[in-house]
C-alpha cells in the first residue's frame, strides 16, 4: 500500500512568491490534514478535510493560505504571497475513522514539504 | 485550546537500556494520545495509542501510560535497540468530537547508541 505523498519535498522560493504544496493520501481516506512545524517549534494543525469538504479550518494562519481538495483525491496547500514567517515543513496525513467498529483513528503522514522562504 | 508539553528534547541510551518520555496535556477532555516516530526523510508513524478508558497499554517492546488524574502520558521503549533512534512526538486530541485535530508535543530525539 502506498503512503501519503507529498511533494515537492523541499522548496525555496522568495518572498512575495506563491508557492503549492501537493498531498496525496492514501487511497480510499477520507480524512486528510495538514499540519505544519515552524522553526523548529510544534508541529501545529492548519486544517482537516472529509473528503473535499472542510470540516476544521481552525488552524489556517491566515488568508494568505488556501487549501482545496477537489474531488475528494488529493489536496493542495497554495501560500501566496509568502512571508519568511511561513518558512517550514508542512506535513500531510491522512486517516479512515471507522466508527462502527472502534477502528484505528490514527493518523499516517507523509514526510513532509520543508518551505524556504527567503 | 489544548496545550502538551514534551520532555526530554533530547534523550541518549546505551543499546538494551530503557527510554521514558513524558508528556503534558492541558485540557482534561483529551482522551485520545497517540505517539509518532519520524525518521530521517520519513513520514511520521504512529507506534502506539491509548484512550483515556485505559492506564497502559502495551506493544512488544513499547508501552504507554496514562494518568488522567494528573494529565499526563509517557512512552517507555525496553530494550531500545539503535533502530529506535528517531524523534518521537506525543500527541492529544478528542474523539468524541467531530473535530480530528491533534495537538503535538515538541518532540523528543532519541539515540540509542550501540
Amino acid at each position: 500500500e502506498a503512503g501519503v505523498t507529498q511533494f515537492p519535498s523541499h522548496s525555496v522560493i522568495e518572498k512575495g512568491q506563491t508557492v503549492t504544496l501537493r498531498c496525496d493520501p492514501i487511497s480510499g481516506h477520507d480524512n486528510l490534514y495538514w499540519y505544519r512545524r515552524v522553526m523548529g517549534k510544534e508541529i501545529k494543525f492548519l486544517l482537516h478535510f472529509v473528503k473535499e469538504s472542510k470540516q476544521d479550518e481552525s488552524g489556517m494562519p491566515n488568508n494568505r493560505f488556501l487549501a482545496e481538495r477537489t474531488g475528494g483525491t488529493y489536496s493542495t496547500l497554495k501560500v501566496q504571497p509568502a512571508e519568511l514567517e511561513d518558512s517550514g515543513v508542512y506535513f500531510c496525513a491522512s486517516s479512515q475513522d471507522n466508527i462502527w467498529t472502534g477502528g484505528d483513528y490514527g493518523y499516517t503522514f507523509g514526510s513532509g514539504t520543508r518551505l524556504t522562504v527567503v | 485550546g489544548e496545550n502538551v508539553e514534551q520532555h526530554p528534547s533530547t534523550l541518549s541510551v546505551q543499546e538494551g537500556d530503557s527510554a521514558v518520555i513524558k508528556c503534558t496535556y492541558s485540557d482534561s477532555a483529551s482522551n485520545y494520545f497517540p505517539w509518532y516516530k519520524q525518521e530521517l526523510g520519513k513520514g511520521s508513524q504512529l507506534i502506539i495509542d491509548i484512550r483515556s478508558n485505559v492506564g497502559e497499554k502495551k506493544d512488544q517492546r513499547i508501552a504507554v501510560t496514562l494518568n488522567k488524574t494528573a494529565k499526563h502520558f509517557s512512552l517507555h521503549i525496553t530494550e531500545t535497540q539503535p533502530e529506535d533512534s528517531a524523534v518521537y512526538f506525543c500527541a492529544a486530541s478528542r474523539l468524541d468530537t467531530g473535530r480530528r485535530a491533534l495537538t503535538f508535543g515538541s518532540g523528543t530525539r532519541l539515540q540509542v547508541q550501540p
